[in-house]
């Protein structure tokens, strides 16, 4: 079945690591998206990318870059300059132009700094 | 440019009562709009979604939505609430084109026994 992997469920990190979130789709979807979920807070987006090579900034992105290789995959590291990154991360894709579609959600990994 | 605001950060109802979940929407041009849910520790599930091609959009576990142009609302009911439906929605809203979707701050329905 197709849909999209986030891994792993849950990861801790220690002060001043770098952490590495996957998030692998085989929807054959051209955009991806990568969101920050607090209690409260909503949805917040922090990088997209609509075509391989290519991504863009969204709302939160200080302490955080993004790749993308490959059409498949497009994984999120939370840096050392993220000061506060315990929350919910979720990992979303999309067929570019296709604005009736919506997007599909991976189903979240929890960061927890200890 | 467009938003979404949900009415009600927090919705509580009994079992077997009637779920009312509040949308409103913003847009210079007809939207495309989305009604997601999100259980505990879990990504968010499509419901259901308003592309034109009726007012009244049926979705999964019973739920469904009206388009309403003239009030700018897409508000989410279901004639009786069940335990399971305890979760987490969000509305969303897309325009035409690339743009990216639009979500509200979401709203947690929580049944009383």
């Amino acid at each position: 079945d197709g849909g999209i992997t986030q891994s792993p469920k849950y990861l801790f990190r220690k002060e001043g690591q770098n952490v590495t979130l996957s998030c692998e789709q085989n929807l054959n979807h051209d955009a991806m998206y990568w969101y920050r979920q607090d209690p409260g807070q909503g949805l917040r987006l922090i990088y997209y990318s609509q075509i391989v090579n290519d991504f863009q900034k969204g709302d939160i992105a200080e302490g955080y870059s993004v790749s993308r290789e490959k059409k498949e995959s497009f994984p999120l590291t939370v840096t050392s300059a993220q000061k506060n990154p315990t929350a919910f991360y979720l990992c979303a894709s999309s067929i570019e132009g296709a604005s009736n579609y919506g997007y599909t959600f991976g189903s979240g990994t929890r960061l927890t700094v200890v | 440019a467009q938003s979404v605001t949900q009415l009600g950060s927090h919705v509580s109802v009994s079992e077997g009562a009637l779920v009312l979940l509040r949308c409103n929407y913003s847009s210079s041009v007809p939207p495309y709009l989305f009604w997601y849910v999100q259980y505990p520790n879990q990504g968010l599930q499509l419901l259901l979604k308003y592309t034109s091609a009726a007012t009244l959009v049926k979705g999964i576990n019973g739920f469904e939505a009206e388009f309403k142009k003239s009030e700018t609302s897409f508000h989410l009911t279901k004639p009786s609430a069940h335990m399971s439906d305890a979760a987490e929605y969000f509305c969303a809203v897309r325009r035409g084109g690339a743009q990216k979707l639009v979500f509200g701050q979401g709203t947690r329905l929580t049944i009383n026994p």
